[in-house]
């Protein structure tokens, strides 16, 4: 049963914001909102989680809404090989079963 | 991720036949995982474990077993592989703590085709 759920692609001009939507309506109070990304048939890669504070890091920002039913990740800068499928996942952070639906196909044009 | 390796990368076999996936890591971490991936799909999670001889179910465990006898290994077998194991199989660890990110750092992934 999916817990979240994201548009199945989107493009991104090079060096514009990427802001990739996340809707997770059933989330619980001890559950984080995790995000990865996979290239092209590699591991998936960590990006950023959180749990209701804003997040980021040298990868990207998260912005969770105040009622935590959504997420929207941001990649400043997006660059070619920003090119990627990513994930949004929800789970307690000591729960090792994670969940991946089949997350957004990001799509950076030069 | 160099850390975490898997054998072979890329395998092809025949329905019927017993095959084993490897998978070894040098970051230390106490938990290991197996996921497939279907063309198109998500990640579904196999099996995991959270030390040496501990082995817990996922999502997908039907048709594989695993084996943790050492920290830095975790294989997956299949014991009689059929077609619809085709797939890219994936490994991954997570170090043991229960604050902080808990990420999980994957492998380059295992190609397997089931004629």
């Amino acid at each position: 049963d999916a817990k979240t759920t994201q548009p199945t692609s989107m493009d991104c001009a090079e060096g514009r914001a990427a802001n990739l939507p996340c809707n997770h309506s059933t989330i619980s109070g001890n559950e984080y909102v995790y995000w990865y990304r996979q290239i092209h048939s590699q591991g998936p890669q960590y990006i950023i989680h959180g749990l209701k504070n804003n997040e980021t890091n040298e990868m990207a920002s998260l912005i969770i809404t105040e009622d935590r039913k959504s997420s929207t990740l941001i990649l400043p800068h997006a660059t070619l090989r920003d090119t990627a499928v990513y994930y949004c996942i929800v789970r307690a952070i000591d729960n090792n079963d994670m969940r991946f639906g089949a997350g957004t196909r990001l799509t950076v044009k030069p | 991720d160099a850390d975490v390796t898997q054998t072979p990368r890329n395998r092809i076999t025949k329905t019927g036949k017993r095959i084993m996936l490897e998978c070894s890591q040098t970051k230390g971490h106490d938990r290991m995982y197996w996921y497939r991936q279907d063309p198109g799909l998500g990640l579904q999670l196999i099996y995991y474990s959270f030390d040496v001889k501990d082995i817990n179910k996922g999502e997908i465990s039907d048709g594989y077993s695993v084996s943790r006898q050492a920290q830095a290994k975790f294989s997956l077998s299949l014991e009689s592989a059929i077609p619809n194991q085709t797939a890219l199989y994936f490994c991954a660890t997570s170090p043991a703590e229960r604050t902080g990110t808990n990420e999980q750092f994957f492998g380059p992934g295992t190609r397997l085709t089931v004629l």
